[in-house]
């Protein structure tokens, strides 16, 4: 079965740092696209980050680009998300989910998200 | 970079109503959009990839259809437990990154 735990939000204040992980399990992680995705409260979805299977490539949303940092460690099956200059605006419920295999073009599974709180 | 906007912003039905939600592009995404269930309090569920596959588990009563830049996602018979907001989803290489239209509840008239 897989699963995807997130773990690492919280309350931080306002400029500060956190990062989030995404336990992986169930599937071979190093041979799926991975992105997280947030979702402020009350509002839509908002795809924050991704990166390749293998980790060599990244990519980010305009409005992260800068501040946050995906990253992942296949031995350990594990995705991250390092946070820093956090802003109110960040405030968000934060998912993981996976690309499908063929061709990452849509998410396949979703972990069950991480609330971060940035107080201003 | 590509716009998603889904009309109607809410739909309200009845169980046993035919629901028809809409997504539109602002430029061609070819075939590949996806739809996703979100209920309150959850994570959300892919329900149709490609345009007009349906994920695993997902009743025969969701279908999605469409390409280049109009898509539509059909629930053939609501049931209780359909009720929920639906996203649609494309992904563009360049610039790289994922794209969410900004949903539709679809709420009990």
């Amino acid at each position: 079965e897989v699963q995807l735990l997130e773990s690492g939000g919280g309350l931080v204040q306002s400029g500060g740092s956190l990062r989030l992980s995404c336990a992986a399990s169930g599937f071979t992680f190093s041979n799926y696209v991975m992105s997280w995705v947030r979702q402020a409260p009350g509002k839509g979805l908002e795809w924050v980050s991704g990166i390749s299977a293998s980790g060599g490539s990244t990519d980010y949303a305009d409005s992260v680009e800068g501040r946050f940092t995906i990253s992942r460690d296949n031995s350990m099956n594990t995705l991250y998300l390092q946070m820093e200059s956090l802003r109110a605006e960040d405030t968000a419920l934060y998912f993981c989910a996976r690309a499908d295999i063929v061709a990452a073009n849509f998410f396949d599974y979703w972990g069950q998200g991480i609330l971060v709180t940035v107080s201003s | 970079e590509v716009v998603l906007t889904q009309s109607p912003v809410t739909l309200s039905l009845s169980p046993g109503e035919r629901a028809t939600l809409s997504c539109r592009a602002s430029q061609s995404v070819d075939g590949y959009l996806a739809w996703y269930q979100q209920k309150p309090g959850q994570a959300p569920r892919l329900v149709i990839y490609d345009a007009s596959y349906r994920g695993n588990d997902i009743p025969a009563r969701f279908s999605g259809s469409g390409s280049g830049t109009d898509f539509t996602l059909t629930i053939s018979s609501l049931e209780a437990e359909d009720f929920a907001i639906y996203y649609c989803q494309q992904r563009s290489n360049w610039p790289p990154m994922y794209t969410f239209g900004q949903g539709t509840k679809l709420e009990i008239k």
